[in-house]
C-alpha cells in the first residue's frame, strides 16, 4: 500500500467546473509536490511545498491553485480548465526538500479528463 | 535541446532475456540518478538510486552511471513478465530548487 494517497482516482469535469484533487502522505515527509504526466512527455513539476511553504510554481497557469494546510495534506484546486489539461496528476512527497537528492514517493495519481 | 533523452519504446523482449534501458543527458551538473518503475494505472515507484558515477546492484537490477559520457543505464537480468512496465529515469542537481528532471519513460514488455 502506497504511503501517498490521492483522491479521486478519476475525474471528469467540464471547462466551467470547479473541482479539487486531494493528496495525503503518511510517511512523515517534509516536502510535497504536484506533477503533471501527459502522454509522450516527461513528468512536469507544477508545485513544491517545503515545510508547508510553496517554493516553486514553474509558471503554471492560474487555473491551477495549490493549497497545503499542513505537512501531510496537499490540494490542487481546479477551475475553468482547458481540454489540454487532461492528464494524470501525481502527488509526491520526500523526506527532504527537493534539491538535496531526495527520492520521491508518488501516489497513484488522479486521471483528469476535461470535456 | 532536451535535458534528458530516453527512448519511449515500446521495447519487447522474451522472458529470461537481459534488458538494457538507457538515458542520456546534457547537464553535467547532475549528481543524483534514479530509476522509477511505473505500472499501468499506478504512480512511479523508486527502483534504483545512485550518487555520482559507478554501478549499483540490487537483485536482478543493476544501475550504471557514466558521468563522463552523460549516460545512465538500467539492466534487468532474467527478465520476468512482471517486469513489464514503464521505466523512468530521473536526475537531480542536488543543490537547487529545480527538482528532478525526468525522461519520457521507456515502455517495456516482457513476453512470456
Amino acid at each position: 500500500e502506497t504511503g501517498v494517497t490521492q483522491t479521486p482516482r478519476h475525474l471528469v469535469m467540464g471547462m466551467t467546473n470547479k473541482k479539487s484533487l486531494k493528496c495525503e502522505q503518511h510517511l512523515g515527509h517534509n516536502a510535497m509536490y504536484w506533477y503533471k504526466q501527459s502522454a509522450k512527455k516527461p513528468l512536469e513539476l507544477m508545485f513544491v511545498y517545503n515545510f508547508k511553504e510553496q517554493t516553486e510554481n514553474n509558471s503554471v497557469p492560474s487555473r491551477f491553485s495549490p493549497e497545503c494546510p499542513n505537512s501531510s495534506h496537499l490540494f490542487l484546486h481546479l477551475h475553468t480548465l482547458q481540454p489540454e489539461d487532461s492528464a494524470l496528476y501525481l502527488c509526491a512527497s520526500s523526506q527532504d526538500p527537493q534539491g538535496a537528492g531526495a527520492p520521491l514517493h508518488f501516489g497513484n495519481g488522479t486521471r483528469l479528463t476535461v470535456t | 535541446q532536451k535535458e534528458v533523452e530516453q527512448d519511449p519504446g515500446p521495447l519487447s523482449v522474451p522472458e529470461g532475456a537481459i534488458v538494457s534501458l538507457n538515458c542520456t543527458y546534457s547537464n553535467s551538473a547532475f549528481q543524483y540518478f534514479m530509476w522509477y518503475r511505473q505500472y499501468s494505472r499506478k504512480g512511479p515507484e523508486l527502483l534504483m538510486y545512485t550518487y555520482s558515477s559507478g554501478n549499483k546492484e540490487d537483485g536482478r537490477f543493476t544501475a550504471q552511471v557514466d558521468k563522463s559520457s552523460k549516460y545512465i543505464s538500467l539492466f534487468i537480468r532474467d527478465s520476468q513478465p512482471s517486469d513489464s512496465a514503464t521505466y523512468l529515469c530521473a536526475m537531480d542537481l542536488g543543490g537547487g530548487a529545480d527538482g528532478l528532471t525526468f525522461g519520457k519513460g521507456t515502455h517495456l514488455i516482457i513476453q512470456p
